[in-house]
Parts: C-alpha cells; sequence; structure tokens
C-alpha cells in the first residue's frame, strides 16, 4: 500500500541555520504531497503542497520540490527561526479510494536562539 | 478565516463508556474525515463522510465506531464501549471537493483519555 516515510528526529538547529527534514513516498499513480505543521498545542496547518512532477510548494520561507524520480518531498528553509519550533508531518493523498491522507510520523524541530 | 472547530479539547473517560467527539467543519465544505493519532506515532486515517454517507473506513473503524452530521453543522465520532487503547488525540477535517489535490483543513484536536 501507499506510505510515507520522513527522518527521524528531533531536529535541533540554532536559529538561522538551513533546514531540511527528508520525506520519501511509496505509492501508486500520482498522489498530491502536502507538508503540515503543528505548534504546541494546535491543529494540523497546510504549510505548503505540490500536485504533480516537479511542481514546487512554498511558504513563509519553507519550500519543497515534488521528485517523481526519487519519490521524494524534502522540506526545506535558508534560515530557521525560533518560531519554527513545531512538529512537521508530511502526507501524500491516496489515490485508493477518497483521497485519504497518509502521513508520516512527523519531525519535531527545535530551534534555539 | 474559515476554521475547523473541536470540542471538547480534552476527554477523560472510564473504560467501557461512551463518547462523543464533536467537530464543525468549514461551512461550504462537503467532505469530512476523522483521523487519530495515538501518543508517538502516525496520524492515522479513520473514516471519510461525504452526502450523509460513509465514503470509506479503515479497518481501525470497527463497530464501536460510528459518525454522523446531525445537522448542517456538526460532524460527530461516537465511540460506543471505550477501550483503553482507544485513548488518542481525534482530529477532524472537511475539504470541498475530496479530490487528489484538495487540501483538507484540520480541527485542533480532541485529546481522548481512557482510564
Amino acid at each position: 500500500g501507499n506510505s510515507v516515510t520522513q527522518m527521524e528526529g528531533p531536529v535541533t538547529l540554532s536559529e538561522e541555520a538551513f533546514l531540511t527534514i527528508n520525506c520519501t513516498y511509496t505509492a501508486t499513480g500520482y498522489p498530491s504531497l502536502f507538508w503540515y505543521v503543528q505548534y504546541p498545542g494546535e491543529g494540523l496547518q497546510l504549510l505548503l503542497k505540490a500536485t504533480k512532477a516537479d511542481d514546487k510548494g512554498s511558504n513563509k520561507g519553507f519550500e519543497a520540490t515534488y521528485r517523481k524520480e526519487t519519490t521524494s518531498f524534502h522540506l526545506e528553509k535558508g534560515s530557521v527561526q525560533v518560531s519554527d519550533s513545531a512538529v512537521y508531518f508530511c502526507a501524500l493523498s491516496d489515490s485508493s479510494g477518497t483521497y485519504k491522507y497518509i502521513f508520516g510520523t512527523g519531525t519535531r524541530l527545535k530551534v534555539l536562539a | 478565516e474559515p476554521e475547523v472547530t473541536q470540542t471538547p479539547s480534552h476527554q477523560v473517560t472510564q473504560m467501557g463508556q461512551e463518547v462523543i467527539l464533536r467537530c464543525v467543519p468549514i461551512s461550504n465544505h462537503l467532505y469530512f474525515y476523522w483521523y487519530r493519532q495515538i501518543l508517538g506515532q502516525k496520524v492515522e486515517f479513520l473514516v471519510s463522510f461525504y452526502n450523509n454517507e460513509i465514503s470509506e473506513k479503515s479497518e481501525i473503524f470497527d463497530d464501536q465506531f460510528s459518525v454522523e452530521r446531525p445537522d448542517g453543522s456538526n460532524f460527530t465520532l461516537k465511540i460506543r464501549s471505550t477501550k483503553l487503547e482507544d485513548s488518542a488525540m481525534y482530529f477532524c477535517a472537511s475539504s470541498t471537493s475530496g479530490g487528489k489535490s484538495d487540501t483538507q483543513y484540520f480541527g485542533p484536536g480532541t485529546r481522548l483519555t481512557v482510564l
């Protein structure tokens, strides 16, 4: 079946450091790919998405490119801030059924001042 | 900006009791979902709902679970006889078209603790 694999956390970075959170997927067909963020005590918020190969999603300085050849959707940010501390979830829309989301395990990011 | 709301934020119950988790999806959305996240584990799909019917359910969603849209605004998840292993964060989500590229909007979650 379809699945998403994310790098294990936690990831601890200093402010202004470069961030990469790896995400790879296994899917039949051509799913859409998403990154969601969960700040402490809050729900899941869409950060960015890409709906076809080579699409780049971007928001709030974060970027991710849909790479069909490597089945990846890595999240990057050039300069993280303390306010970026959160849990980040990679997800795909499962085409076998009602396009439910399949999530990765989540990666906790902690940014130190 | 419209948002999905969920109540209560935290529910504590005894094993064997019934619980109802409530959600108010975004008003013009047509597709509704429940997901859950057991502490430290993945967010898992439970059920999708459209046009007053279950569209898809996972193997987790057994006879102890049911969903309902009792009026034009609420969407509920009922667990008839809770088990210890039902302790989790439950997220409601909604979307406009339910398509492959459609964004699902999530509520803040209800933390269910079964004692």
